[in-house]
């Protein structure tokens, strides 16, 4: 166990809908890093946050939006939802922000799915 | 630009035989390079840096500068390292690559 938790662990859900995932890092982490994995693309980085302030940005469509709350949970919201965004979404964390060779601690994912 | 390149989606190998996976990057500053492994059902986890030059489970990986690689060996897999294997570059960002699935075989 990584001491990330996301929730729910499950989505299904109809285009068009939106939805927001949530993910509560380890404690004493301040960054929050989202990401989208799907059969064909991989893992994709999508956005991070570090200390409640966005701090890197990925391959995030505009339909998607973040944030980082003052107890440093964060939110991925997704709306206008089309079948192409059926995958599994991870969140991870990490003590800091910057470079540094330390490891990002993931969750165990969402697994949204469109209907 | 930073990239990450794993050529091979899938790579099957017998119980006891070497294993390589690929991995090349490309960026134009001192780079950071992981490796990740995500077991069937399992969250994705680091298995290894290249700045601790640590051998983990096994395994091991050597940044090749001159080559941009950062390949992923073990001289004789187990039927336990099948999983989905993911190399990762942090330049600006931590970039993922799209990953090779071990197959190891009886």
């Amino acid at each position: 166990d990584s001491g990330v938790t996301q929730t729910p662990k499950h989505l299904i859900t109809a285009t068009g809908q939106r939805v927001t995932l949530r993910c509560s890092p380890r404690s004493g982490d301040l960054s929050v890093y989202w990401y989208q994995q799907s059969l064909d693309q991989g893992l994709q980085f999508l956005i991070q946050y570090y200390n409640g302030e966005e701090r890197a940005k990925g391959n995030i469509l505009e339909r998607f939006s973040a944030q980082q709350f003052p107890d440093l949970h964060s939110e991925l919201n997704l709306s206008s939802l089309e079948l192409g965004d059926s995958a599994l979404y991870f969140c991870a964390s990490s003590p800091r922000g910057g470079r540094g060779s330390y490891e990002q601690y993931f969750g165990p994912g969402t697994r949204l799915t469109v209907t | 630009a930073q990239r990450v390149t794993q050529p091979e989606k899938l790579l099957s190998v017998f119980k006891g035989a070497p294993v390589e996976l690929k991995c090349n990057y490309s960026y134009s500053g001192s780079p950071e390079l992981f490796w990740y492994v995500q077991y069937s059902r399992q969250r994705l986890q680091l298995l290894l840096r290249h700045i601790s030059r640590e051998s983990i489970k096994g395994f091991t990986a050597d940044l090749n500068k001159g080559e941009t690689s950062f390949h992923l060996k073990k001289p004789f897999a187990q039927e336990e390292d099948s999983a989905m294997y993911y190399c990762a570059l942090r330049g600006d960002k931590l970039i993922f690559g799209t990953g090779t699935r071990l197959q190891v075989f009886p």
